[in-house]
């Protein structure tokens, strides 16, 4: 149903762990994006990138580096993670409208 | 303050109510608006866009004053797979800054 892909679904990682989240999308779009949902919060923007290119990293801790080798695929490399970081993260593509992926439930402990 | 405030419910409804919800943002360069749907567990899935004329599609019309900065959703006969989060979503002149609202919970009871 969607074109856009996420794996794994599901992450259950230690503090030391090194682990890699995969978006990919068929919908032709140049924007991609990585957003994070933790429980009782808004959504929040993470990165975005356009064309292949990083535009915006919204504040977020080195311990999260994005990669982006194409318009279709979307990394997320993860190290060091702090139990906070337990969260759904999300991945999109478009540009106004957006289309998202079903996320990676992702627990550190 | 919130950049996106939305009144994050539960609005508990019967089956073919009508039901309103409300949204208010700060940013006043805001250029885009829209409402997502999310389900439980699953991921948002855009709803509608919201123009300043207000728009309708089917039971859904969607209203936005840009003066008083609040945009709204209304949902008429309402039906038991209404039920789910309401996302209110703004976004920058350049499309890509989506800044969400923390959602509105919506329960449709037989």
């Amino acid at each position: 149903e969607t074109g856009v892909t996420q794996t794994p679904r599901h992450l259950v990682m230690g503090m030391t762990n090194k682990k890699s989240l995969k978006c990919e999308q068929h919908l032709g779009h140049n924007a991609m994006y990585w957003y994070k949902q933790s429980a009782k919060k808004p959504l929040e923007l993470m990165f975005v990138y356009n064309f292949k290119e990083q535009t915006e990293n919204n504040s977020v801790p080195s311990r999260f580096s994005p990669e982006c080798p194409n318009s279709s695929h979307l990394f997320l490399h993860l190290h060091t993670l702090q139990p906070e970081d337990s969260a759904l993260y999300l991945c999109a593509s478009g540009h106004n409208e957006q289309f998202f992926g079903p996320g990676t439930r992702l627990t550190v402990l | 303050r919130k950049e996106v405030e939305q009144d994050p419910g539960p609005f508990n409804v019967p089956e073919g109510a009508t039901v309103a919800f409300n949204c208010t943002y700060s940013n006043s360069a805001s250029q885009s608006f829209f409402w997502y749907r999310q389900d439980c567990r699953k991921e948002p899935k855009l709803l509608m866009s919201v123009y300043s004329s207000g728009n309708e599609d089917g039971r859904f019309t969607a209203q936005l004053n840009r003066a008083s900065q609040y945009i709204s959703l209304l949902i008429r006969d309402s039906k038991l797979s209404d039920s789910a989060t309401y996302l209110c979503v703004v976004s920058d002149d350049a499309g890509n800054m989506l800044t969400f609202g923390g959602g509105t919970r919506l329960m449709v009871k037989p």
